[in-house]
């Protein structure tokens, strides 16, 4: 079993849509990240947060330690935010390295105009 | 700053040859990363440096694959022999420190063995 997992693993929504895109894992972590996959493969990391809240943008990141879940959300999103989302936390045996990071597979946005 | 930069953007190589990745980390980085990403697995980590010396190679699947940071400035992903199954595509990562949004990723080596 993947120690993160993501939900949904697709999200189909329309432009303007608020979309949240889940995260939960089973083991503690000190802090958790977000990243963005385009299309084109590339890779950009939006947060890594330990507690509380982030915000960038339309992007908003939120992470509860004591439930193991954090949650990414987009206001009035828009079809450039098509992208897979990706959620990643350092397993509890990684020794305190917040680098050490184990990936959930990714949820797949598409919003179309 | 051109953000990371790694080359090449695809490889393409026959079975049992030696391939090697490189990765320009953005210039005042302490933190190097080597991911691999596939369809099966997803996101890896591989090994990172920090201040040129690697930390934790424990993701480094098995003794085929060796990654150095000779400087500040560059480092090296090698894989011999290489195989099918280490297709795949490959990303550089750096950091400047723990914390903040995280690392600046490279667009990735795209690597096919045949």
């Amino acid at each position: 079993k993947n120690e993160v997992e993501q939900s949904p693993q697709n999200l189909t929504a329309q432009e303007g849509e608020f979309i949240t895109i889940n995260c939960s894992y089973s083991v503690g972590i000190s802090a958790l990240h977000w990243l963005q996959q385009h299309p084109g493969g590339g890779i950009v990391s939006l947060f890594m947060l330990s507690s509380g809240k982030k915000k960038h943008g339309r992007l908003i990141a939120t992470i509860n330690i004591q439930e193991k879940h954090s949650s990414l959300h987009i206001t009035a999103s828009h079809p450039r935010d098509s992208a897979v989302y990706i959620c990643a936390g350092p397993p509890t045996n990684s020794g305190g390295s917040n680098y050490k990071l184990t990936f959930g597979k990714g949820t797949l946005l598409t919003v179309n105009p | 700053d051109a953000g990371v930069i790694q080359s090449p953007r695809h490889e393409v190589t026959e079975m049992g040859q030696e391939v090697t990745l490189r990765c320009k980390p953005i210039s005042g980085h302490d933190y190097l990363f080597w991911y691999r990403q596939t369809m099966m697995r997803g996101l890896e980590l591989l090994i990172y440096f920090n201040n040129n010396v690697p930390i934790d190679d424990s993701g480094m699947p098995e003794d085929r694959f060796s990654a150095k940071m000779p400087n500040a400035s560059f480092s090296t992903l090698k894989i011999q022999p290489s195989e099918p199954r280490d297709s795949a595509v490959y990303f550089c990562a750096s950091s400047l420190v723990l914390g903040g949004r995280g690392a600046f990723f490279g667009q990735g080596t795209r690597l096919t063995v045949v």
